[in-house]
């Protein structure tokens, strides 16, 4: 098993431009997270999936948008980057909800120029 | 509001015994978990407690104690790959994990 995947590893975007996160996890776990995590904070909701067609905002949506069409993948796009965006993006998934250990992805560096 | 604090950064001696704590404060409670987070690298489940007391697993241990809204992370045997970040979360109401800034572990030879 793969576990959680996720590409780029590294991306630089312009400001104002637009790009998709993947995520893919191959666990069969229903529930999936995008977090951000800023130097020195802690990892922040972006937003979440407990199913396949089912999404909700977290802490920190503004700025980002998710669709969930099957259960293996949870892509997290980004319109109109911002400097604001600059940050490590990760995707976790559990079978169930936050009684759940959550397995992630290696994560995304993604810096807003 | 809710909130998680952590101590920023501990340093700690190869061999030693060093606590990590974690004190909260969150609408409901559902668990507490501690991910340990290499540099560079994603968080990785450590430990989960539900119920006050001591969870043992091997030269790791967590405590928690819900009437004060405390918990600590116990590191044993201290070994330089122990160095990373320590991640304290707090599964609140509605089943969502709220994050602590973590605690930066420095082990020195």
């Amino acid at each position: 098993n793969a576990g959680v995947t996720q590409t780029p590893k590294f991306r630089i975007l312009k400001i104002g431009q637009s790009m998709t996160l993947q995520c893919t996890q191959d666990m069969n776990h229903n529930y999936m997270y995008w977090y951000r995590q800023d130097p020195g904070m802690g990892l922040k909701l972006i937003y979440y999936s407990v199913g396949a067609g089912i999404t909700d905002k977290g802490e920190v949506p503004n700025g980002y948008n998710v669709s969930r069409s099957t259960t293996e993948d949870f892509p997290l796009r980004l319109e109109l980057a911002a400097p604001s965006q600059t940050s490590v993006y990760f995707c976790a998934s559990s079978y169930r909800d936050a009684r759940d250990t959550q397995y992630f992805g290696p994560g995304t560096r993604l810096t807003v120029l | 509001g809710q909130n998680i604090d952590q101590p920023t950064e501990m340093t700690a001696t190869e061999g030693a015994i060093v606590q990590i704590n974690c004190t909260y404060q969150t609408s409901g409670f559902n668990g507490l978990f501690w991910y340990q987070q290499h540099a560079g690298e994603a968080p990785t489940f450590l430990s989960y407690n539900v119920l006050d007391g001591l969870e043992e697993k091997g030269r790791f241990s967590s405590f928690l104690s819900r009437s004060k809204g405390y918990s600590y992370l116990l590191l044993k045997e201290l070994q330089m790959k122990d160095s990373a970040s320590y991640l304290c979360a707090v599964s609140d109401s509605n089943y969502q994990l709220i994050w602590g800034a973590g605690t930066k572990l420095i082990i020195k030879p």
